[in-house]
């Protein structure tokens, strides 16, 4: 059965550094998303991607968030200046049809120190 | 506010007995798509079973049904002939169908199997 595929699996950084956290969507998908997961709380919705561009963010989505697409089958997110509070698990998503679901990755999980 | 509950942080159930996990959800929307999603250990949410609002019909797959009670914004879960593999955390999740894109998700039911 196709996966989302996320890498690397664990990341640690020190605060204030950059993160790239990868992401290979199903490949006939349209739809791809990062969600999170703080340790023991809720998944929240960070960005939503179709068409090679952001249809939807969310609050915690701010300046130091981005996603790109760069080559049609890998789906990045970056965080440009790590904080603390970006420890979380990381999941991309992506779905052929939005409305029937997502298939989410494994989850990357972001260590900031 | 769109907002899901989920007032069962933790739940249990004997091996082939049957479980209930209760979700309710807030939204003014009428049309949108309610999901349950399971997280097991190894972390990698796996859609159980979908229902559209505008259905009455209470979808069922395999051994996961659900009671969708629109009027009252209720969409529980139950789980028929528990098997240990049920053991996750269960997210209760919608999306609305239009204008918006994210999934809101509830804080999640913990499932434990006894053997």
């Amino acid at each position: 059965e196709p996966e989302v595929t996320q890498t690397p699996s664990h990341q640690v950084t020190q605060m204030g550094q950059e993160v790239i956290l990868r992401c290979v969507p199903i490949s006939n998908h349209l739809y791809f998303y990062w969600y999170r997961q703080i340790l023991g709380q809720k998944v929240e919705f960070l960005v939503s991607f179709y068409n090679n561009e952001i249809s939807e963010k969310s609050e915690i989505f701010d300046d130091q968030f981005s996603v790109e697409r760069p080559d049609g089958s890998n789906f990045t997110l970056k965080i440009r200046s790590t904080k603390l509070e970006d420890s979380a698990m990381y999941f991309c998503a992506s779905a052929q049809d939005r409305d029937y679901g997502y298939t989410f990755g494994s989850g990357t999980r972001l260590t900031v120190v | 506010a769109q907002t899901v509950t989920q007032s069962q942080p933790e739940m249990s159930v004997q091996e082939a007995e049957t479980v209930t996990l209760s979700c309710t959800y807030d939204t003014s929307e009428s049309d949108y798509y309610l999901f349950w999603y399971k997280q097991p250990p190894s972390r990698q949410m796996i859609l159980v079973i979908r229902q559209e609002a505008y259905k009455q019909q209470n979808a069922t797959e395999n051994r996961f049904s659900v009671n969708f009670q629109k009027a009252a914004k209720s969409f529980s879960l139950k789980i028929s002939d528990s098997q240990l593999g049920d053991a996750a955390m269960y997210f209760c999740a919608y999306r609305i169908r239009t204008s918006y894109d994210k999934v809101i998700f509830g804080p999640g039911t913990s499932l434990s199997v006894i053997p």
